[in-house]
C-alpha cells in the first residue's frame, strides 16, 4: 500500500526558512517522480514543484522559483521542500504526491496519482 | 484566478445526475494536454477520481465518468449520493506556464 507521510511544518517568520519532509513507503521509490502541491486556507489547489526519480530534473512554479528547493534521498525514500524567503501568501498545507510514470520521468500528460496527507505551514509574524 | 475554470458549485437531489465543467484554452485542454479529476472530502487529501480524460483508477465506481472535447472536460457523476458531498478538482497542463494547474475547484451539495 503506497504511504505518504509529510512533516516538518509549522510557524515561521515571514522571510525565513523551513524544511518539509515526505517520507514514502509501499512503492520502488526511486522510479517515481515526486511532487509538492500547495493548498492555502479555504482554496484550491497549486502545484509546487516536482523531481524526477533519480532527483537529475526538478521543477517549479513561476510563484516559488528561486526560493523553494526541491530534493531527494532515495536510501531514505524521503523527498523534501527546501522553503527560503518565505511570504504570508506561502502559508498553506504542503501535500507531497506521487506522479504515476514507472520510469521515473515527469510527463506532461501526468497526474498525482496518490497524495500524503498534507502539513501546515504558517507564515506569519 | 485559477487557469482552468469551474463553476463555484453545483448541487443535486439523491439519485440525481450532475456535471462539473473545467474550461481551459489552447495552452492546456486546448493544447490536446489530457484532463484529470479529484474529490476532496471536507478535512481530507485530494484523490484521483479519473485520470487521461476519462479513466477511472481501481475502486472509483463507474458512476463516475469524465470526458473531453475542444478547450473544455466534465466530470459527470450519476445515482447521486450523499457521500458524494465533497469539493472536485480538475487538473493538467499548462505549456505557456510550463506548469501543471489545477481548476479552482467546486463544491457538490447533495440537497
Amino acid at each position: 500500500e503506497v504511504q505518504l507521510l509529510e512533516s516538518g511544518g509549522g510557524l515561521v517568520q515571514p522571510g525565513g526558512s523551513l524544511r518539509v519532509s515526505c517520507a514514502a513507503s509501499g512503492f520502488t521509490f526511486s522510479s517515481y517522480a515526486m511532487s509538492w502541491v500547495r493548498q492555502a486556507p479555504g482554496k484550491g489547489l497549486e502545484w509546487v514543484s516536482g523531481i524526477t526519480g533519480s532527483g537529475g530534473a526538478t521543477y517549479y512554479a513561476d510563484s516559488v522559483k528561486g526560493r523553494f528547493t526541491i530534493s531527494r534521498d532515495n536510501s531514505k525514500n524521503t523527498v523534501f521542500l527546501q522553503m527560503n524567503s518565505l511570504r504570508a501568501e506561502d502559508t498553506a498545507v504542503y501535500y507531497c504526491a506521487k506522479f504515476p510514470g514507472s520510469r521515473g520521468v515527469v510527463l506532461v500528460r501526468d497526474y498525482f496519482d496518490y497524495w500524503g496527507l498534507g502539513i501546515l505551514v504558517t507564515v506569519s509574524s | 484566478q485559477s487557469v482552468l475554470t469551474q463553476p463555484p458549485s453545483v448541487s443535486g437531489a439523491p439519485g440525481q445526475r450532475v456535471t462539473i465543467s473545467c474550461t481551459g484554452s489552447s495552452s492546456n485542454i486546448g493544447a490536446g494536454f489530457d484532463v484529470h479529476w479529484y474529490q476532496q472530502l471536507p478535512g481530507t487529501a485530494p484523490k484521483l477520481l479519473i485520470y487521461g480524460n476519462t479513466n477511472r483508477p481501481s475502486g472509483v465506481p463507474d458512476r463516475l465518468s469524465g470526458s473531453k472535447s475542444g478547450t473544455s472536460a466534465s466530470l459527470a457523476i450519476t445515482g447521486l449520493q450523499a457521500e458524494d458531498e465533497a469539493h472536485y478538482y480538475c487538473q493538467s497542463y499548462d505549456s505557456s506556464l510550463s506548469a501543471w494547474v489545477f481548476g479552482g475547484g467546486t463544491k457538490l451539495t447533495v440537497i
